[in-house]
C-alpha cells in the first residue's frame, strides 16, 4: 500500500526566508503527486500537482515542487516566505484504483516569523 | 467553473442526536465524491467514497453512513452521535484523474 511521510510536523521560517517542506512517498509505480494547503477552519486548496512530464511543477502563491523518482520525493519550496503562507500543508499521492484514491500525508504546520 | 458547497458550516449537537451533513457540487457531472474527517491536529481520514448515484463504499467501520441520492449531492448521516464523532468534516469531488477538490468543511462538536 502507498504511504506518504512528511518530515517535520512543524516548520518555522522567518519572513523572506526559503520555505522547504519535505515529502517522501512509497510507490512501486510512478504516482501522481499533490500538495494541498489548509488555512485555519477552511477546506484544502490544491497548490500544485505532478502527473507526467516536467518534474519541476509550479503552483499557486509562488510555490513549486520537484518530483525526484530516484529519491521518491516531492519536496515543496518557496524562495521567500510571506506571513500569509502560515498554514497546514499536506502532501498526497495517488493510488491507482477505480475511485481516484489519494493517500494524504500527516501534514506540516508552517509558521512564519516576522 | 466547478464549486463545492457544504452546510452547515458549524454544528453543535448533543450525544445521541442524529446528524445530517450535506455536500453539493456544481459545474460538473458524474464526479467521484468523498467524505473525510479531520480530528483536531491530525490528518485526513477517508470515511466514504462514491463513484455514482446510490453507490457508497466505506473505508472504515463507524457510527456514520453516507448516501448519494443525486449525481452531485452527497450526504453524511448518523442516527446517534458519539463524542468521538466530533471533528472537521470535509467533502471532496474528483475529476476522475486523481485530483480531488475540497469543500469549505463543517465543524462538528458533539457534547
Amino acid at each position: 500500500a502507498q504511504s506518504v511521510t512528511q518530515l517535520g510536523s512543524h516548520v518555522s521560517v522567518s519572513e523572506g526566508a526559503l520555505v522547504l517542506l519535505r515529502c517522501n512517498y512509497s510507490s512501486s509505480v510512478p504516482p501522481y503527486l499533490f500538495w494541498y494547503v489548509q488555512y485555519p477552519n477552511q477546506g484544502l486548496q490544491l497548490l500544485l500537482k505532478y502527473t507526467t512530464g516536467a518534474t519541476l511543477v509550479k503552483g499557486i502563491n509562488g510555490f513549486e515542487a520537484e518530483f525526484k523518482k530516484s529519491e521518491t520525493s516531492f519536496h515543496l519550496t518557496k524562495p521567500s516566505a510571506h506571513m500569509s503562507d502560515a498554514a497546514e500543508y499536506f502532501c498526497a499521492v495517488s493510488e491507482r484504483t477505480s475511485y481516484d484514491k489519494v493517500i494524504f500525508g500527516p501534514g506540516t504546520s508552517l509558521s512564519v516569523i516576522p | 467553473s466547478q464549486t463545492i458547497h457544504q452546510w452547515p458550516a458549524t454544528l453543535v449537537q448533543p450525544v445521541g442526536s442524529p446528524l445530517s451533513l450535506e455536500c453539493t457540487v456544481e459545474g460538473t457531472s458524474n464526479p467521484n465524491l468523498y467524505w473525510y474527517r479531520q480530528a483536531a491536529g491530525r490528518g485526513l481520514q477517508l470515511l466514504f467514497y462514491s463513484v455514482g448515484i446510490g453507490q457508497i463504499s466505506s473505508e472504515v467501520p463507524q457510527n456514520l453512513s453516507a448516501s448519494r441520492p443525486q449525481d452531485r449531492q452527497f450526504i453524511l448521516s448518523s442516527k446517534k452521535l458519539l463524542l468521538s464523532d466530533s471533528g472537521f468534516y470535509l467533502c471532496a469531488w474528483s475529476d476522475r484523474v486523481w485530483t480531488q477538490y475540497f469543500g469549505p468543511g463543517t465543524r462538528l462538536l458533539v457534547l
